[in-house]
């Protein structure tokens, strides 16, 4: 167990519609970052967040936002689904400084 | 532009064989090189990571070669076991200005074969 908790485990949701993944990070990290997984894309780094403000931005779709809220947590917002949207999407957490990232169990998203 | 490559994609070994997983990278920036290891519907797990200061870093069966110069870095599973059995990421990232998501290579679905 690596101590970062993300919700739901599983997502099933329709073309068009908004979801909210959910991330807690590891006790006193700052840093929380969020990854999507796809059998064709790999792992892909999306965003960072460091102690409540947006430090790094990767491959992120417009469509998609995140925000780290003052007690840490981090939500990913997820709008205008697609069918391509379906995947694993990580939150990873790290203290911040020394590239130690810590992965939650992931939140498995369906656009059906 | 895939700046991490990794191989090979998939890769069998028997039980007390040596498992052995490349990757190369091409932005010399990267100063953070970490190996995950990935259970079917689980999270990826940090296995062990080097920085290019030393050239090795060995942690149980797991061992870490760097070659800076070449830009590649390899991971060695002695004595592989069964329980082995997952994929395997490299990854590399930039730490020093904070800004440290990493980049992935595309993964290397390792088999220990009783």
């Amino acid at each position: 167990d690596s101590g970062v908790t993300q919700t739901p485990k599983h997502l099933i949701t329709a073309t068009g519609q908004r979801v909210t993944l959910r991330c807690s990070p590891r006790s006193g990290d700052l840093s929380v970052y969020w990854y999507q997984q796809s059998l064709d894309q790999g792992l892909q780094f999306l965003i960072q967040y460091y102690n409540g403000e947006e430090r790094a931005k990767g491959n992120i779709l417009e469509r998609f936002s995140a925000q780290q809220f003052p007690d840490l947590h981090s939500e990913l917002n997820l709008s205008s689904l697609e069918l391509g949207d379906s995947a694993l999407y990580f939150c990873a957490s790290s203290p911040g400084g020394d590239g130690t990232q810590y992965f939650g169990p992931g939140t498995r998203l369906t656009v059906l | 532009q895939q700046q991490v490559k990794q191989s090979p994609q998939s890769l069998i070994v028997q039980k007390g064989g040596i498992s052995i997983i490349n990757c190369a990278y091409e932005n010399t920036a990267f100063d953070y090189f970490p190996w995950y290891q990935q259970f079917p519907g689980k999270g990826p797990a940090l296995l062990i990571a080097i920085r290019p200061d030393v050239s090795e870093k060995k942690e149980g069966r797991f061992t870490i070669s760097f070659n800076k110069s070449a830009k590649q870095f390899s991971l060695h599973i002695m004595d592989s076991q069964p329980g082995d059995s997952a994929t395997y990421f490299c990854a590399a990232s930039e730490t020093g200005g904070g800004a440290d998501g990493l980049t992935f290579g595309k993964g290397t679905h390792l088999i220990i074969q009783p």
